[in-house]
């Protein structure tokens, strides 16, 4: 367990639909990141977050966006979504925003797009 | 661009050695790492090169050489419980599309 958790689990939806998935840090992480990881392929980085400002954005599509709140948790809202969105999606952290600094991933969020 | 390449799938015999390679093309990043994720499961931190050289951590071994645009990954003494995919990051840092890059990850099959 690492300590980082993500809501919810599993998400079926439609197409054009909207959704917001949901994370928290680990006690004491300041930076959160949110990756894209579809069918049997590597991660993408889409957006990073640090003590509740943007730091960096990565291949994010406009229709996806993100924001941390003051009690450092975030969440990923994605509209007007399509099939190709269907992937897991999971958000990391650490303590100092240092993307080279170990990561500590949560257990992610399946996304279905029918 | 920036690309990173690793081999899709290695298989291995229990108790052996495995190197799993990458290779990139980019320039001026903080360093290496390596991420293990079994399937079903997030991926879990392994290791980090920030320098040339070998980085050893138990049975787990890194090695980057900035020269060859290359690192690679060592599992010695295999166990079951290695089966899993391992992907290769670097950390280019000098543009915020370009901060983060995962390779697509090479699959490990442990044989008995």
């Amino acid at each position: 367990d690492s300590g980082v958790t993500q809501t919810p689990k599993h998400l079926i939806t439609a197409t054009g639909q909207r959704v917001t998935l949901r994370c928290s840090p680990r006690s004491g992480d300041l930076s959160v990141y949110w990756y894209q990881q579809s069918l049997d392929q590597g991660l993408q980085f889409l957006i990073q977050y640090y003590n509740g400002e943007e730091r960096a954005k990565g291949n994010i599509l406009e229709r996806f966006s993100a924001q941390q709140f003051p009690d450092l948790h975030s969440e990923l809202n994605l509209s007007s979504l399509e099939l190709g969105d269907s992937a897991l999606y999971f958000c990391a952290s650490n303590a100092l925003g240092l993307e080279y600094n170990e990561q500590f991933f949560g257990p992610g969020t399946r996304l279905t797009v029918l | 661009g920036q690309s990173l390449e690793q081999p899709s799938e290695v298989t291995a015999v229990e108790g052996a050695i495995v190197q799993i390679n990458c290779t990139y093309q980019t320039s001026g990043f903080y360093g290496l790492s390596w991420y293990q994720q079994h399937d079903g499961g997030a991926p879990t931190f392994l290791s980090y090169n920030g320098l040339d050289g070998l980085e050893e951590t138990g049975r787990f071994s890194s090695f980057l050489s900035r020269s060859d645009s290359y690192g690679y990954l060592l599992l010695q003494e295999l166990q079951m419980k290695d089966s899993a995919s391992y992907f290769c990051a670097v950390f280019p840092g000098y543009s915020n599309a370009s901060k983060i890059i995962f390779g697509s990850g090479t699959r490990l099959s442990i044989q008995p």
